[in-house]
């Protein structure tokens, strides 16, 4: 059974910081990997998709990068701004490829 | 521009009583989803949908009810409300291969 983990589960830094979040998975045959952001009190918005054949989707600040032979993604957030601050989830579609598999997500707060 | 519409956005339930939660999408997505996030658990799906007319479930399905008449309405029941499923709740669309995942703003769910 496919699971994700996010580490770490929560993230303070002050702003102009450069992060990177981690994710990993244990079952190494997806053909995609999502980086979703979520507002308190929202729902989930789409970052960045990473097809199995790429190796780094960017995105503005963002970059995420994916390693499917050791089970990883990063999240890269350059030059943290505090409207960053939100939760972080990494997903993964599931043995069927009819859902996604969320991990449990990184709080970030970027204090100005 | 809706995407996804989640109704209600707040409900709170006495032990026992029944609801249903609508979740509505206009983006002809063919896949359709229903979540709920618990502090410290994620997000875990309920039951999804691949198409009108059919249903499956999900990673916790128990105590749920879903039903996809028509291709673009998703709805979610309970039939006798219980504390445990005091949560929030979110549905998602995606087209196949669980590409361009949308989610709704989600309902949050009191049951006392």
């Amino acid at each position: 059974k496919q699971e994700v983990t996010q580490i770490p589960a929560a993230l303070s830094v002050p702003e102009g910081e450069n992060l990177v979040l981690n994710c990993s998975f244990t079952d190494s045959a997806i053909y995609n990997l999502q980086w979703f952001r979520q507002d308190p009190g929202k729902g989930l918005t789409s970052l960045l998709l990473i097809q199995s054949s790429q190796r780094e989707q960017t995105s503005g600040r963002l970059n995420a990068s994916l390693d499917k032979s050791s089970g990883r993604s990063t999240l890269y957030i350059a030059a943290s701004q505090p409207g960053d601050s939100a939760t972080y989830l990494c997903a993964v579609p599931d043995q069927a490829g009819t859902a996604l598999i969320f991990g449990k997500g990184t709080t970030l707060s970027v204090s100005s | 521009n809706a995407g996804v519409t989640q109704t209600p956005k707040f409900r709170v339930l006495k032990t026992g009583q029944s609801m249903t939660l609508l979740c509505a999408q206009d983006m002809n997505h063919e896949y359709m989803y229903w979540y709920r996030q618990d502090p410290g658990m994620g997000l875990r799906l309920i039951h999804y949908s691949v198409g009108e007319g059919t249903t499956a479930k999900g990673e916790v399905p128990d105590g749920y009810n879903v039903s996809r008449l028509k291709k673009q309405n998703f709805l979610l029941g309970l039939e006798s409300a219980a504390p445990s499923q005091t949560s929030v709740y979110f549905c998602a669309s995606s087209n196949r291969d669980v590409y361009g995942y949308t989610f709704g703003s989600g309902t949050r769910l009191t049951v006392v």
